[in-house]
Formats: structure tokens, C-alpha cells, sequence
């Protein structure tokens, strides 16, 4: 089951903020948050455990909320290079460590 | 540098042809993937292997072969069975496999287009 993410689309003035949603319909072990430019390959952004430990990227937050199902990604003060699209992949216990897709979600950050 | 790459970048092919994407990684991974990537969508999973000589489909398997010969190399065949090949294609790997939540790390892709 493919994870829904919201919105699909954002587009930002430099420095505002923004919140990307991925909402499972089965029981999560682990949410994966990339960022793709076009034309290149995801680059890893975050990945959030079951029980709460987060690795990675310093400037940006996320939130695992394993009751809902659901992961939030928060992009504080964007600068022009978040521009991209954030995909999550999702993992499910008994999934065999493949992770599961969204369709993305595009955010253009202007000047 | 420690990485994965993949060849060539833009790949021809005509109808009735197979032809071979290349995937290699030097970061000593267990675990490779291929997916599929069509404009405006996610990514589906062709096959992924998890051990040398091992392999499993994935979502979309048909049309596509591959083989795991070596623990660096993960080539992909799209077969003349797949008839809609025009994508673009990502190979990525993860350290280490019966782990859960571990990164997959991906390559510069491969954009396949039908004449």
C-alpha cells in the first residue's frame, strides 16, 4: 500500500516555511524522507525509526507519529536549494526491508 | 571516492531489442535495488537482491532480468517483453541486509528511451 503524501505541491518564498505529510495505511517500522532535483537521483534526507530515533540531515526536522501512521517533514527557513521533490518511502514490519513509495511532492522555493 | 555508479546515462533502444543497465558500487553493500522511475511518479521496485547469487522480483519484475554474479555489480536487462521501457532508472544499495532501517543509497540513474 502506497503511502499518501501532502501536498503535492508547494511553492515558497525564500525563507518561509513548509510541512510535507506521509500518511501510511499499515503499521510503520521506519519512514525514509529524500529530495530529488530533476533529471538526478534521491539524495537521503532523514530516516525515522519505530521508537523514535532519527538519523540524519542537521538543518532539517521530522516528526514520527507511529499511533497515526504518519510522518511529517519541516523545511524551517527554506533556502532556493530545497527546491525539489520529497518523496518518503515507507518500511512495514514483515516487508522485507523494501521500502514502499510515494508519489512525491514538488516544492519551488523563489526568490 | 566510494559510490555507485551507473552506465551509460541515456540508453537507446529500438523495438525488439534487449539491452543491458549497468550498476556497480564500491561501499561493500549487501543489498542492491533497481527501480523504476516514470515522470510525475514515485519509485517501483523491479528486483533487489540481498546476497551475491540471490535475487527476488519486485512490483514490477516482468519485462526485466537480472543477475548478481558479483557483490559490486547489479545489472539490469530490459527485455524485448517489456513494452513500455521509456523511463528513467535508479540502482541503489543499502549496508547491510535482515536489518530494518537501513539507507539506500542511490546512483546518477540511467534514462532509457525507445526509437
Amino acid at each position: 500500500q502506497q503511502p499518501v503524501q501532502s501536498p503535492q505541491a508547494v511553492i515558497l518564498r525564500e525563507g518561509e516555511d513548509a510541512v510535507i505529510n506521509c500518511s501510511s495505511s499499515k503499521a510503520l517500522y521506519s519512514v525514509h524522507w529524500y529530495r530529488q532535483k530533476h533529471g538526478e537521483a534521491p539524495v537521503f534526507l532523514m530516516i525515522l525509526l519505530k521508537g523514535g530515533e532519527q538519523k540524519g540531515h542537521e538543518k532539517i526536522s521530522a516528526s514520527f507519529n507511529e499511533k497515526k501512521q504518519q510522518s511529517s517533514l519541516y523545511l524551517t527557513a527554506s533556502q532556493l536549494s530545497y527546491s525539489g521533490t520529497y518523496f518518503c518511502g515507507t518500511e512495514n514490519a514483515g516487508n522485507n526491508r523494501k521500502l514502499i513509495w510515494g508519489l512525491g511532492t514538488s516544492l519551488a522555493v523563489n526568490p | 571516492d566510494g559510490g555507485i555508479t551507473q552506465s551509460p546515462k541515456y540508453l537507446f533502444r529500438k523495438e525488439g531489442q534487449n539491452v543491458t543497465l549497468s550498476c556497480e558500487q564500491n561501499l561493500n553493500h549487501d543489498a542492491m535495488y533497481w527501480y523504476r522511475q516514470d515522470p510525475g511518479q514515485g519509485l517501483r521496485l523491479i528486483y533487489y537482491s540481498q546476497i551475491v547469487n540471490d535475487f527476488q522480483k519486485g512490483d514490477i519484475a516482468e519485462g526485466y532480468s537480472v543477475s548478481r554474479e558479483k557483490k559490486e555489480s547489479f545489472p539490469l536487462t530490459v527485455t524485448s517483453a517489456q513494452k513500455n521501457p521509456t523511463a528513467f532508472y535508479l540502482c541503489a544499495s543499502s549496508p547491510k541486509t535482515g536489518v530494518m532501517g537501513e539507507t539506500q543509497y542511490f546512483g546518477p540513474g540511467t534514462r532509457l528511451l525507445v526509437l
